[in-house]
């Protein structure tokens, strides 16, 4: 089975500092990695996926995330938050063979001060 | 535009009470996935059926039932209402093997249970 663990469930940063939300995962099956956000009162959005290829995956909103295989990790970050950041985040990963549920991790709160 | 729609925003609901909780995709999409999400849970998986009539237990079935009888409703059913049902529900969807895509999310049902 497939399991996902936040590391931090808020993250406080100050408006255009950088940012880092930590995910590492466990799985004895090749993985697909995804960050979705939840900005409030709304349904999960796609933020971002890992398949296959390049380890380096980015957003249009200049978020991005690097798979590390060895660390069993995708760290979300972004160089310089903006106010509208202000959301969850999950991490999530799915099997790339058979049943393709999603695992969600237990997300983590990102709040921006200005 | 694509979307999942659930049927209400806001439920209140009495204990004992049979709830039914709706949600509808206008893709044409195979999967389709009830989670619940609790604060510091992250997102849990109730129920997920792959295709009309089709469904699968997730992570927490116990004191829920789902209904799929028509390729683009998924109904989720608490048999008998509870206070620690108290939650956020999400629906979703997806294509059959789309991991590549990742889910579409409702905007949730919060349900609170008195």
């Amino acid at each position: 089975a497939q399991s996902v663990t936040q590391l931090d469930s808020q993250v406080p940063v100050f408006e255009e500092a950088p940012v880092e939300l930590r995910c590492n995962y466990s799985s004895s099956v090749s993985v697909y990695l995804f960050w979705y956000v939840q900005y409030p009162n709304q349904g999960l959005q796609l933020l971002l996926k890992y398949l296959s290829g390049s380890t380096l995956v980015k957003s249009i909103n200049g978020f991005e995330a690097e798979f590390n295989k060895s660390q069993t990790s995708f760290h979300l970050r972004k160089p310089s938050v903006h106010i509208s950041d202000t959301a969850e985040y999950f991490c999530a990963v799915s099997k790339t063979q058979g049943a393709q549920k999603l695992v969600f991790g237990q997300g983590t709160r990102l709040t921006i001060n200005p | 535009d694509v979307k999942v729609t659930q049927s209400s925003r806001y439920l209140v609901k009495r204990t004992g009470e049979k709830v039914f909780l709706e949600c509808v995709q206008d893709m044409d999409h195979e999967n389709m996935f009830w989670y619940r999400q609790d604060p510091g849970l992250g997102l849990r998986l109730i129920y997920f059926s792959y295709d009309v009539k089709m469904k699968e237990k997730g992570d927490i079935p116990e004191g829920y039932s789902v209904s799929r009888e028509k390729k683009e409703r998924f109904s989720l059913i608490l048999e008998s209402a509870s206070t620690n049902q108290t939650s956020m529900y999400l629906c979703a969807s997806s294509l059959i093997g789309s991991s590549t895509y990742g889910y579409t999310f409702g905007s949730g049902t919060r349900l609170t249970v008195v």
